[in-house]
């Protein structure tokens, strides 16, 4: 009964490769998102999606691209896998209008991103 | 824009004693909400506890309560009753105009020592 899953957990590549990564909520939100966390611990957000409508794009280089087939589901593609790309990533889902002016986001466990 | 402060890289507690962690923001939002997660180092990240901006009393989830002072722009987290458990990283966050867009401080690891 996992709430934000994410596949795989780890993933270790070589400088070049494509590579994705899939997010599933099973909550029932309408909103996910796509947070990187560097080697410091540092946390910012990268895209978010409102019912497979792309709400927020950060400054990202355009080799990170999100999907979103439907609203329980945030994929992000990967092209050409540089060295400081390796950092953890994060799916997390969150439901606006949810009765809360801002409501909590819920995480995913994370996916460690290593490029070689 | 908006920007979380946390002054404190590491804090030190004992088991069962209270510890507070802090956390300064900075916003030209006048409506906006505060968050708290931690990050244990199995690298989830769990949601403890919010505070809204107009919200006239502290938060409170358990253990867990948000010591809110709008006038000073904090927002510090007080853990009572410390437990070996809540050795973690701890992150501030707020949100404001942009919906969703959640910004974090960086964060401040706690060791609850027996």
């Amino acid at each position: 009964d996992t709430a934000v899953s994410q596949t795989p957990k780890y993933l270790v590549t070589q400088m070049g490769n494509d590579k994705s990564i899939k997010c599933e909520q099973n909550l029932g939100h309408d909103t996910m998102y796509w947070y990187k966390q560097d080697s410091k611990k540092f946390l910012k957000i990268m895209f978010s999606y409102n019912n497979k409508e792309l709400i927020i794009n950060e400054t990202v280089p355009n080799r990170f691209s999100p999907k979103s087939p439907d609203k329980a589901h945030l994929n992000l593609h990967i092209n050409s896998l540089e060295l400081g790309d390796s950092a953890v990533y994060f799916c997390a889902s969150s439901q606006e209008g949810g009765g809360l002016p801002y409501e909590a986001q819920y995480f995913g466990p994370g996916t460690r991103l290593l490029v070689l | 824009a908006q920007k979380i402060t946390q002054t404190q890289p590491g804090m030190f507690v004992q088991e069962k004693e209270a510890v507070t962690l802090d956390c300064t923001y900075d916003t030209s939002d006048q409506s906006y909400g505060l968050f708290w997660y931690k990050q244990p180092s199995s690298g989830e990240m769990i949601f403890l506890i919010y505070q809204g901006s107009y919200d006239e009393q502290n938060a409170t989830e358990g253990r867990y309560s948000l010591n809110f002072q709008k006038a000073r722009k904090s927002a510090n987290l007080v853990i009572s009753a410390s437990q070996l458990g809540d050795s973690a990283m701890y992150f501030c966050a707020m949100m404001g105009s942009t919906l969703g867009r959640l910004y974090f401080g960086r964060g401040t690891q706690l060791t609850v020592w027996p």
